[in-house]
């Protein structure tokens, strides 16, 4: 593995749309993490897992987010309804058990038109 | 959210000057990590502090947990082009999820 993938690095959808993105980390890592990132803030935890299970989710993510992690390995992250204000780059990243730093991938960035 | 108070929010330096970015939590932290995120890029991960009053150095950088483990610095000397960017500090009060401060947009002049 070379780090982690992220998938599409771009998204642009219509309001109301659902969305989803994909992240495949790297392979020896348990723990997957969701992030979103808006200009000029630093990145707000979303929810993450350890193998398959979600083990944390933020009070900030709406019933429209869901995010999965099937047999402990890729993850999405799925947005239904899209509004204007989850415009912003979305960023995966993995960890080995939580306690080393997170290597992050190159993000997809999304924008609700 | 979790909130993380980090200052300066910006800081223009010229090269070869020092520059500090300081983090500081209202809460007693089980570790904290710094990252640093070019324009345009990803947060990539700096390192970890654990201990109480740890100090770790890479290369240039120098990087500090508070006796009480409730703040943090980081400290360039030196400053070159090479470390324009974003600098973030990542706490955790349980090692599990980290939350990220607002970052240190740092601006090196040639």
């Amino acid at each position: 593995d070379t780090g982690v993938s992220q998938d599409p690095r771009h998204k642009i959808t219509k309001r109301g749309q659902n969305v989803t993105f994909r992240c495949d980390p790297i392979s020896e890592h348990n723990r997957l993490y969701w992030y979103r990132q808006t200009l000029g803030q630093g990145p707000e935890f979303l929810t993450y897992f350890q193998n398959e299970a979600q083990l944390e989710k933020s009070r900030l993510l709406s019933d429209r987010f869901s995010a999965e992690r099937p047999k402990g390995s890729f993850s999405t992250l799925e947005i239904q309804r899209t509004e204007q204000g989850d415009s912003a780059m979305y960023l995966c990243a993995s960890s080995f058990r939580g306690y080393y730093g997170y290597t992050f991938g190159s993000g997809t960035r999304l924008t609700v038109v | 959210g979790q909130q993380v108070m980090q200052i300066p929010q910006y800081q223009h330096v010229q090269e070869g000057e020092d520059f500090t970015t300081y983090c500081n939590s209202s809460t007693t932290l089980s570790n904290i990590q710094w990252y640093k995120q070019r324009p345009g890029g990803h947060p990539v991960f700096l390192i970890q502090l654990v201990k109480s009053g740890e100090v770790k150095k890479q290369k240039r950088l120098t990087f500090q947990f508070g006796e009480a483990k409730k703040n943090s610095s980081l400290h360039i000397t030196a400053t070159q082009t090479t470390d324009v960017g974003t600098y973030f500090c990542a706490e955790s009060a349980t090692g599990n999820q980290f939350y990220f401060g607002t970052g240190t947009s740092l601006t090196v002049i040639p």
